[in-house]
């Protein structure tokens, strides 16, 4: 079953404009990752956030999670149409072992 | 550059008829995973490798096995495809002890 929930499914933006994504997820985590799936190709790893950590940056990203509500947030600034793609979150519950969430579509427009 | 790189991108069966999935990798991890991913949805785990040791996902259907026969190359048979197979299946390899994981571009399983 899935663990994470994506809000908003689908998102519209302008270039230049900032997009954020959020995840919930069921069961304790060891890090949550968000990765990013171009349309029809692989998905590529973006950031790692871990269960003890609060806020990270990389680049244009910024990831926050609160284990309290089981959520995290991706925050893409200064969006551009290359960044048009499907964005999933993932938890590592144990193991190693990663569980997608429904993912969120974002389109960027020129 | 080190890569996962997944044979066919494109692959058309007919329904019962064996395909089989190919997918290598040159990072030396010990970890490869399948995936099968239907339009819009989440990427779903059929198995892993740890090594050689296979580890089956409880709702894996039995039409779906798979083979690693060295560190570099995993396989995805598909013994009876059905309609319901068709979908995007994506390889991903991970070193030992790290969760991050690598994925190559998929293959397009049509079935007709």
């Amino acid at each position: 079953s899935q663990q994470g929930e994506e809000d908003p499914q689908a998102l519209s933006i302008q270039e230049g404009e900032n997009a954020t994504m959020n995840c919930s997820y069921k069961t304790s985590i060891n890090n949550l990752q968000w990765y990013r799936q171009n349309s029809g190709r692989g998905l590529v790893h973006l950031i790692l956030i871990r269960s003890n950590e609060r806020e990270k940056h990389s680049g244009r990203l910024r990831v926050t999670l609160d284990t309290s509500k089981k959520s995290s947030s991706l925050l893409i600034t200064a969006s551009r149409a290359a960044d048009t793609a499907s964005y999933f979150c993932a938890t590592d519950n144990a193991g190693n072992m990663l569980t997608f969430g429904g993912g969120t579509r974002l389109m960027v427009k020129p | 550059d080190a890569m996962v790189i997944q044979n066919p991108r494109y692959q058309v069966t007919q329904f019962g008829k064996p395909v089989t999935l190919s997918c290598s990798q040159t990072l030396n991890h010990n970890v490869m995973y399948w995936y099968q991913q239907k339009s819009s949805q989440a990427p779903k785990l059929l198995f892993h490798y740890y090594d050689k040791d296979f580890n089956n996902e409880a709702d894996t259907p039995d039409n779906f096995q798979s083979r690693r026969p060295n560190t570099s190359f995993c396989f995805l048979d598909i013994r009876s495809p059905g309609l319901g197979d068709a979908a995007m299946y994506l390889c991903a390899t991970s070193r030992a002890g790290f969760s991050e994981q690598f994925f190559g571009p998929g293959t397009r399983l049509t079935v007709l």
